[in-house]
């Protein structure tokens, strides 16, 4: 079993949708969770993080944890063409240093 | 202008053979990573280093080596042993020493082996 598990996809919506992306996770030490995007043959970049269990909302991008359960989500609000990428959730491990990534969900946005 | 440079962007290589591929950054970050992506999954951890003149395996470090001695400069090197060794490469830094959890990535190097 992996370490964490992401909701597959490839997910479609018109513009304007409300978009859920989830994943699970089954190590207890992860303190941070990270959630990057990737547009198509590009590197990935931060777009937001929780620390612990909470929900934070950074303009249509709000990220939700749940410890209790190991349930991370990420919640886009009136989705644009431009959201279309691949959003990798990847929980952080501050004792060893690293991340795990889950394998991503493909969004496209249709106008 | 800061941040991470791979090079080169495509590289072909015959089957057997080694090659090097680049990292530098210039972030003065102190943790760097290298990560290999294959179609349609995640990254996966092949080697990471915390500190200069250390560095530790990741999950699929088989068949791959590096080296970290400069901060700058974390190079992986891509051995015959490794099976399958055609994929997306892609390198990143870290701040460390409590200044940020955040991965900045560099463009990646797309490795293809004939």
């Amino acid at each position: 079993q992996k370490e964490v598990e992401q909701d597959p996809g490839p997910l479609s919506v018109p513009e304007g949708a409300i978009v859920s992306l989830n994943c699970t996770y089954s190590n207890s030490a992860f303190q941070y969770f990270m959630w990057y995007r990737q547009y198509s043959r590009k590197g990935p970049e931060l777009l937001m993080y929780t620390y612990s269990s909470g929900n934070k909302e950074d303009g249509r991008f709000t990220a939700q944890v749940d410890k209790s359960s190991k349930y991370i989500s990420l919640f886009i609000r009136d989705s644009q063409p431009s959201d279309s990428a691949t959003y990798l959730c990847a929980p952080y491990n501050t004792n060893a240093g690293k991340s795990t990534f889950g394998d991503g969900t493909t969004l496209t946005v249709k106008p | 202008d800061g941040g991470i440079t791979q090079s080169p962007k495509y590289l072909f290589r015959k089957e057997g053979q080694n090659v090097t591929l680049s990292c530098e950054q210039n972030l003065n970050h102190d943790a760097m990573y290298w990560y290999r992506q294959d179609p349609g999954q995640g990254l996966r951890l092949i080697y990471y280093s915390q500190i200069v003149n250390d560095f530790q395996k990741g999950d699929i470090a088989e068949g791959y080596s590096v080296s970290r001695e400069k901060k700058e400069s974390f190079p992986l090197t891509v051995t015959s042993a490794q099976k399958n060794p055609t994929a997306f490469y892609l390198c990143a830094s870290r701040p460390g020493g409590g200044l940020g959890n955040e991965q900045f990535f560099g463009p990646g190097t797309r490795l293809t082996v004939l």
